[in-house]
């Protein structure tokens, strides 16, 4: 069974412009997760879509967004990139909603450099 | 905002000793899990232990819950240079997602 794959795993941008990031899940896998991890501020809690929903949103600006295909695909999108957004990008997949399910199964990461 | 605490911050052993890592979380929880990472790559799955557990074993990793002082535990006996890696702690938030914490950074020299 494939694991969950992040692309593109490295990207470099400059202020100002915006990206998109993609998530293909474990097959069956139905909720897919974001995360941001920095130095300073760990792993933060972007949102969560289950069957085409976003089901939850961390504390971001309005500059982040994503959204959930019927394949259970996701993409996130960052809009007028800032510098502090430089960071790896990790999604989750599980076949449920929540943490309730069980574990979170991540894929390599999106290692994006704002310059 | 994250839901977990690890501490250390950081820890450094030698190799065959023990490891522990401490988790402390805020809000009432279903379940806490630990995951490991890598320098840079993905986390990976450790263990999971219900709110109505208070030990779990897995090869040679033990976690503990006491959900009456909101904390975890994890200890990996007989640690190996392999293990070298982040270790966070993970926990539903009531609101259906999974929060992390900051991790503690393990260094097991050989």
């Amino acid at each position: 069974k494939a694991g969950v794959t992040q692309t593109p795993r490295y990207l470099i941008k400059t202020r100002g412009q915006q990206v998109t990031l993609s998530c293909s899940p474990i097959s069956g896998h139905r909720s897919v997760s974001w995360y941001q991890q920095t130095p300073g501020q760990g792993l933060q809690f972007l949102f969560e879509y289950f069957s085409e929903t976003q089901r939850n949103k961390g504390n971001f600006p309005g500059r982040f967004s994503g959204r959930q295909f019927s394949n259970s695909r996701s993409e996130m999108n960052v809009s007028t990139l800032e510098l502090g957004d430089s960071a790896l990008y990790l999604c989750a997949s599980s076949l449920l909603a929540g943490g309730r399910t069980g574990e979170l199964f991540f894929g390599e990461g999106s290692r994006l450099t704002v310059l | 905002s994250q839901q977990g605490e690890e501490d250390p911050q950081a820890l450094s052993i030698q190799e065959g000793e023990n490891a522990t890592m401490n988790c402390s979380y805020k809000t009432s929880i279903n379940n806490l899990q630990w995951y490991r990472q890598n320098s840079g790559r993905g986390l990976v799955h450790l263990i999971l232990i219900r709110s109505n557990e208070r030990e779990k074993h897995s090869g040679r990793l033990r976690v503990t819950l006491d959900t009456s002082k909101k904390s975890s535990s994890l200890l990996i006996t007989a640690s190996r240079a392999a293990d070298t890696a982040s270790y966070f702690c993970a926990t539903d938030g009531g609101n259906n997602d999974m929060r992390f914490g900051a991790g503690t950074r393990l260094t097991v020299k050989p």
